[in-house]
């Protein structure tokens, strides 16, 4: 599986943007790229994935470079409850998808 | 509430004891999934079941036995553990395994093993 690298930890304001890198140089024109966090005690939820184009939703963006060797993951407005380990997947997809492998994540801490 | 819901939330057990961790969902959906979580390391898939079915075990210890009744409860059977295995364990449920759907996940079993 192709894997993906991301700083170990980031630090962010409240209120302000916060851009999470994630490099994955040898992903397959099939890959889509998955974003989950985990917040202190509880299990994974998802945030956003995507293929080739930039995708919005209620939560964040993500930002898919050109070449998809990397993406970057935007929270328009931190806040403290964003405080959480963010995971960049890569999905392979094909006649089944294949299931989701985690790293290790950015721990992203929030300052009030 | 993510709609998947896990007992017991923490569990002590001995390395003698036969204990079962219980994962239940009400989402329609028909994969269902153990993970582990061990300190300082990623999640690690244990197994999928896809309508009921095993369909991958990630090279899991026989002591760790799951069961799928039906697609809305997962077991995880657990005996003569050892205190390696002290870890959170985590189940999720998607839509469809071969889908590129979300994995929704509950919020946990914290295992310690004595």
């Amino acid at each position: 599986d192709a894997k993906t690298t991301q700083p170990n930890s980031m630090e962010s304001n409240e209120e302000e943007p916060v851009h999470l890198p994630c490099n994955h140089s040898t992903i397959s024109g099939t890959d889509y790229i998955h974003w989950y966090r985990q917040l202190p005690s509880q299990g994974p939820e998802y945030v956003i994935h995507g293929l080739t184009s930039n995708v919005n939703n209620r939560m964040a963006s993500l930002a898919i470079a050109e070449d998809r060797k990397s993406s970057t993951l935007i929270l328009h407005r931190a806040t403290l409850r964003d405080a959480a380990v963010y995971y960049c997947i890569l999905r392979p997809s094909g006649t089944s998808y294949g299931k989701l492998t985690f790293g290790q994540g950015t721990i992203l801490t929030v300052h009030p | 509430e993510t709609g998947v819901t896990q007992t017991p939330r923490h569990l002590v057990m001995g390395m003698t004891n036969k204990k079962s961790l219980k994962c239940e969902q009400h989402l329609g959906h028909n994969a269902m999934y153990w993970y582990k979580q061990s300190a300082k390391k990623p999640l690690e898939l244990m197994f999928v079941y896809n309508f009921k079915e095993q369909t991958e075990n990630n090279s899991v210890p026989s002591r760790f036995s799951p069961e799928c009744p039906n697609s809305s409860h997962l077991f995880l059977h657990l005996h003569t553990l050892q205190p390696e295995d002290s870890a959170l364990y985590l189940c999720a449920s998607s839509q469809d395994e071969a889908r590129n759907y979300g994995y929704t996940f509950g919020s946990g079993t914290r295992l310690t093993v004595v």
